[in-house]
């Protein structure tokens, strides 16, 4: 069955580094109808689309967070990985990762479970 | 970035009621649109793509519907499970962009 599942540090000081992987199992991010993303939520607010990688290693970055973020891809270990810079309390935050159904016009299929950011001053 | 505004923000039913959730989006996405049904502490579920295809093992009293920048969720005949709150998320171009939400409550 396919599952993603986040993992990083629950806490992290303001003006340091974010970093978060998220592992899948049940299928390869090698796979060439995929695409994989991380989306976060404030605490009781809406979704924010972070960015997106191919396995090629391709990526799309939300314009507000592109001087912080950094994806990159692991085909090997079949993961893919998250850098968020200088973070502050606004950073605080539910982070998700998702694969696209197929392709890059799809919705988001199967998600991880979340992993709660708090940054702490 | 497009922008996509869903209305109303909140919305009371009933059991086995009807409800519509529109979704507006700031210049022309085709039908690139998806729904997704979010619960307290959970992670959003996907149900809409492609603005009115059906994703797998959703119940088929969830439709979709819309092109260009007009869209709809309709959940007919309302179930316990409904109560949620719904967003839409545009994927017609990068970056990515989700509306504010609607928040369906019981009556």
């Amino acid at each position: 069955q396919l599952q993603l599942q986040e993992s990083g540090p629950g806490l992290v000081k303001a003006s340091e580094t974010l970093p978060l992987t998220c592992t899948v199992s049940g299928d390869s991010i090698s796979s060439r109808r995929h695409y994989w993303a991380w989306i976060r939520q404030p605490p009781g607010k809406g979704l924010e689309w972070i960015g997106t990688i191919y396995y090629s290693g391709s990526t799309y970055y939300m314009p507000s967070l592109k001087s912080r973020v950094t994806m990159s891809v692991d085909t090997s270990k079949n993961h893919f990985s998250l850098k968020l810079s200088s973070v502050t309390a606004a950073d605080t935050a539910v982070y998700f990762c998702a694969r696209q159904r197929q392709g890059a016009n799809d919705g988001f299929d199967i998600w991880g479970q979340g992993t709660m950011v708090t940054v702490s001053s | 970035d497009i922008q996509m505004t869903q209305s109303p923000s909140s919305v009371s039913a009933s059991l086995g009621d009807s409800v519509t959730i529109t979704c507006r989006a700031s210049q022309d996405i085709d039908i690139w649109l998806a729904w997704y049904q979010q619960k307290p502490g959970k992670a959003p579920k996907l149900l809409i793509y492609a603005a009115s295809s059906l994703q797998s093992g959703v119940p088929s009293r969830f439709s979709g519907s819309g092109s260009g920048t007009d869209f709809t969720l309709t959940i007919s005949s309302l179930q316990p499970e409904d109560f949620a709150t719904y967003y839409c998320q545009q994927a017609n171009s990068f970056p990515y962009t989700f509306g504010q939400g609607t928040k369906l409550e019981t009556k």
